[in-house]
């Protein structure tokens, strides 16, 4: 199964940017990439997700590299509640029609006020 | 609109217990996925269903069982708890789509202790 490699802690200041990387070197031409963030003590939440082309929604952009080997999660403006643990993942098929999402250990972002 | 509901939100439990954890969504979706957390780690994949009276396996499957009788219900079911079992529990939904492309919602979680 393809897998990511994120970093394991990132820190930024309040309302700037923030680039967070993802490495996936061994995914394959169907594979969706999905992030998806983590707040203290509570379940993951969507933030974004892309095939080959550069997505934005309210909460994010997302730049993927043109041979799809690595991804850059950008937070436009971060914010104290952006603090989170954010997991880049590839949905992978398990059955049929059914994905599976294979979690990395994810990459801590703390916002320092 | 409540989403993904998951019950009880805690539960210490005696090794050699059992019991069921329940996870109710009402947004029709197709599929339901249990994974489970432990400390400093990312979620790992228990059970799943493509749909209502189907289960299969993920990928750290054993000492669990699984049952979706409705399809607004996915139940995950420890017959006899250890302590290795200690971990938070996630509930997820996802609808059916194309591609890769389906987004999953997650309930708050269920901490489970097994002393």
């Amino acid at each position: 199964d393809a897998k990511t490699t994120q970093p394991n802690s990132m820190e930024s200041n309040e309302e700037e940017p923030v680039h967070l990387p993802c490495n996936h070197s061994t995914i394959s031409g169907t594979d969706y990439i999905h992030w998806y963030r983590q707040l203290p003590s509570q379940g993951p939440e969507y933030v974004i997700h892309g095939l080959t082309s550069n997505v934005n929604n309210r909460m994010a952009s997302l730049a993927i590299a043109e041979d799809r080997k690595s991804s850059t999660l950008i937070l436009h403006r971060a914010t104290l509640r952006d603090a989170a643990v954010y997991y880049c993942i590839l949905r992978v098929i398990i059955s049929g029609s059914a994905r599976q999402l294979t979690f990395g250990s994810g990459t801590q972002l703390t916002v320092l006020p | 609109n409540a989403g993904v509901t998951q019950t009880p939100k805690f539960r210490v439990l005696k090794t050699g217990q059992s019991m069921t954890l329940l996870c109710a969504q009402d947004m029709n979706h197709e599929y339901m996925y249990w994974y489970r957390q432990d400390p400093g780690m990312g979620l790992r994949l228990i059970h799943y269903s493509v749909g209502e009276g189907t289960t299969a396996k993920g990928e750290v499957p054993d000492g669990y069982n699984v049952s979706r009788l409705k399809k607004q219900n996915f139940l995950l079911g420890l017959e006899s708890a250890a302590p290795s079992q200690t971990s938070v529990y996630f509930c997820a939904s996802s609808p059916r789509g194309p591609g890769g492309a389906n987004v999953l919602t997650f309930g708050a979680g269920s901490r489970l202790t097994v002393l």
